[in-house]
């Protein structure tokens, strides 16, 4: 069985602060994993995945994250917030790139403040 | 049109009602799935269509009828929903097995 839990259910940062979630996963093979943002009034939109072939990803909008197997950790950052960043962020974990049978953490919503 | 498509984006509707709601993809997939977001919960998955076959049913109850015509166009049947359907359905899809999913902005429903 997979399972993520995110760290915290709402983080605030200041404009131009590092952006820091937190999601740690748990999965009984090699996990594939996946962070999603979601603005108000819209779906979700796929930032970054990992898919074992490096632990540093890098995705859209100078999102990153690092995929640390002795940690079970995926955390997302950003090295300076912009306004247009605050959103929900949801990370999923899946047993294969493709996966159907995506689990979802309860997500972060992230505020930014001027 | 891009993307994926759902239709309408807000639905209020009561407990006897029956409506639908509609899902269109315009990137060559051959996969859509459909999710129930509701608040502070995770995002849950209900059905997950392959080819237009069923795949999942994520022991959704009987109220909710999902339909796949071909693999462009997804439906989510309503039927005799309760307070607790209250919530926002997504609906995505993917070039299986080896894309990740694409998401719509969702249909927000409201069940009086």
């Amino acid at each position: 069985a997979q399972s993520v839990t995110q760290l915290g259910s709402h983080v605030s940062v200041s404009e131009g602060a590092l952006v820091l979630l937190r999601c740690n996963y748990s999965s009984s093979v090699p996990p594939y994993l996946f962070w999603y943002v979601q603005y108000p009034n819209q779906g979700l939109q796929l930032l970054l995945k990992y898919t074992s072939a490096a632990t540093l990803v890098k995705g859209i909008n100078g999102f990153e994250a690092e995929f640390k197997k002795s940690e079970t950790s995926f955390h997302l950052t950003k090295p300076s917030a912009h306004m247009s960043d605050a959103a929900e962020y949801f990370c999923a974990v899946s047993d294969r790139e493709g996966a159907q049978k995506l689990v979802f953490g309860q997500g972060t919503r992230l505020t930014i403040n001027p | 049109e891009t993307g994926v498509t759902q239709t309408p984006r807000h639905l209020v509707m009561g407990m006897t009602n029956k409506k639908s709601l509609k899902c269109e993809q315009h990137l060559g997939h051959n996969a859509m799935y459909w999710y129930k977001q509701s608040a502070k919960k995770p995002l849950e998955l209900m059905f997950v269509y392959n080819f237009k076959e069923q795949t999942e049913n994520n022991s959704v109850p009987s109220r909710f009828s999902p339909e796949c015509p071909n693999s462009s166009h997804l439906f989510l049947h309503l039927h005799t929903l309760q307070p607790e359907d209250s919530a926002l359905y997504l609906c995505a899809s993917s070039q299986w097995p080896n894309q990740p999913q694409h998401f719509g902005d969702g249909t927000r429903l409201s069940i009086l």
